[in-house]
């Protein structure tokens, strides 16, 4: 079973910074398996990113994934005040069982 | 526009059953395989199983195998779980999310989650 593992736990920032998360994986992922969300507070999911690098409908540019292999990476070029969040990547495709990383908080600073 | 539904949650005393249901509408139901994920209170995203199109797929995470069932009813566009043998480490927020596929330019078809319900709470506990 492929493992996700994100870096950091949790990113303290400011608005207007970059954020830059990572997430790492067990064995080598095709970049097609590789997906990122973000979930507020009291919220379902969100679909920002699939294929590693595609960012799903209605979704800024400010947010963009890159990656490839073992390591994979989402950065929001500028945080706005709505970005604070908790994002998780996920690996699906090379099972029938999906895979999510234990997550990486984005706060205030 | 799509809309996923979860209903069914509440409390439940530890080695009783609960069925979730997912309401889905605003796209073709049977088009799509079927997911849910849970998330324990203040945890992270844990999946938990999946169905194909037409029911004839099923796979299980290895912590409720054995005591979920997950299942369809196209004619009525809903997704269930059924769960059975309920144990604390159950306790969480039920999702279900639509899976979505696409082909890419290069490299193998990509799979996703697209939508996903607001969530049903599950409480485990005597």
């Amino acid at each position: 079973e492929i493992v996700l593992t994100q870096s950091p736990g949790t990113l303290s920032l400011s608005p207007g910074e970059r954020a830059t998360l990572s997430c790492r994986a067990s064995q080598s992922v095709s970049s097609s398996y590789l997906a990122w969300y973000q979930q507020k507070p009291g919220q379902a999911p969100r679909l920002l990113i699939y294929g590693a690098s595609s960012r799903a409908t209605g979704i800024p540019d400010r947010f963009s994934g890159s990656g490839s292999g073992t390591d994979f990476t989402l950065t929001i070029s500028r945080l706005e005040p709505e970005d604070f969040a908790v994002y998780y990547c996920q690996q699906y495709g090379s099972s029938p069982h999906p895979q999510f990383g234990q997550g990486t908080k984005v706060e205030i600073k | 526009q799509v809309q996923l539904v979860e209903s069914g949650g509440g409390v439940v005393q530890p080695g009783r059953s609960l069925r979730l249901s997912c309401a889905a509408s605003g796209f073709t139901f049977s088009n799509y395989a079927m997911h849910w994920v849970r998330q324990a209170p203040g945890k992270g995203l844990e999946w938990v199983a999946v169905i194909s199109y037409d029911g004839s797929n099923k796979y299980y995470a290895d912590s409720v195998k054995g005591r979920f069932t997950i299942s369809r009813d196209n004619s009525k566009n809903t997704l269930y779980l059924q769960m059975n043998s309920l144990r604390a480490e159950d306790t969480a927020v039920y999702y279900c999310a639509r899976e979505e596929s696409l082909e890419l330019v290069f490299g193998p078809r990509s799979y996703y989650f697209d939508y996903w319900g607001q969530g049903t709470l599950v409480t485990v506990s005597s």
